[in-house]
């Protein structure tokens, strides 16, 4: 069976310190894989997605950076974050037809 | 473009009492339709689902029925319970390559004793 893996579960980090969070899926090959940015009490935001190794597509200009290493890796990255990257965030892959995902058990960031 | 609208919450409920959650979408073709919850500090989880008009999805005592001439999905449970509490999106994926899919803005549900 599948399974997607985050980490850390949580973090706190000072602005202006550099940002790595890592998701990994097993149990499938060459998944769909999708950041999502859940700020408190609010719904989710699709902030990247990727479709195979080396393949990023942003939804939303931000100061955060993704990347795809391998098939079943997935990393959001900051150079320098901001208070307002503070938030629950959540990885998730994509089954085929009909298209549901998956999501990880998340990693909540704070930015102080 | 694709959409989903579902009821704003926060909604309460006693233990016991009948729970409807609207939700209506916009989409061009015939999308699939998803129920997700979130317990808190937790991820998603896949709640139910629809692949076509007419299919009821059901799981834990949850249903929704894929009504293609209202265009509505919504979340019904006859007897709610404690454990319920958390919070429900309602979801459509569509046929995009990348299979994106498009949530609602959840709905928060506390059930009291």
């Amino acid at each position: 069976s599948q399974t997607i893996h985050q980490w850390p579960a949580t973090l706190v980090q000072p602005v202006g310190s550099p940002l790595s969070l890592e998701c990994t899926v097993e149990g499938t090959s060459n998944p769909n894989l999708y950041w999502y940015r859940q700020a408190a009490g609010r719904g989710l935001q699709l902030l990247f997605y990727s479709v195979g190794i080396g393949q990023i597509s942003s939804e939303v200009p931000q100061n955060l950076s993704a990347s795809r290493p391998q098939d079943r890796q997935f990393i959001l990255s900051s150079k320098k974050l901001l208070l307002s990257d503070s938030g629950f965030y959540l990885c998730a892959w994509v089954r085929d037809r009909p298209y549901e995902q998956y999501f990880g058990p998340g990693t909540r960031l704070t930015v102080t | 473009g694709d959409s989903v609208t579902q009821m704003e919450g926060p909604v309460t409920l006693s233990e016991e009492a009948f729970l409807t959650i609207n939700c209506t979408y916009t989409a061009t073709g015939y999308p699939s339709l998803f129920w997700y919850v979130q317990y808190p500090g937790e991820g998603l989880q896949l709640l139910l689902k629809a692949t076509k008009a007419d299919d009821k999805g059901s799981n834990k005592g949850f249903e929704a029925t894929y009504r293609k001439e209202t265009t509505s999905f919504h979340l019904e449970k006859g007897s709610v319970q404690v454990s319920d509490s958390a919070v429900y999106f309602c979801a459509l994926s569509g046929y995009s390559s990348a299979s994106k899919i498009i949530f609602g803005s959840g709905t928060r549900l506390s059930i009291r004793p």
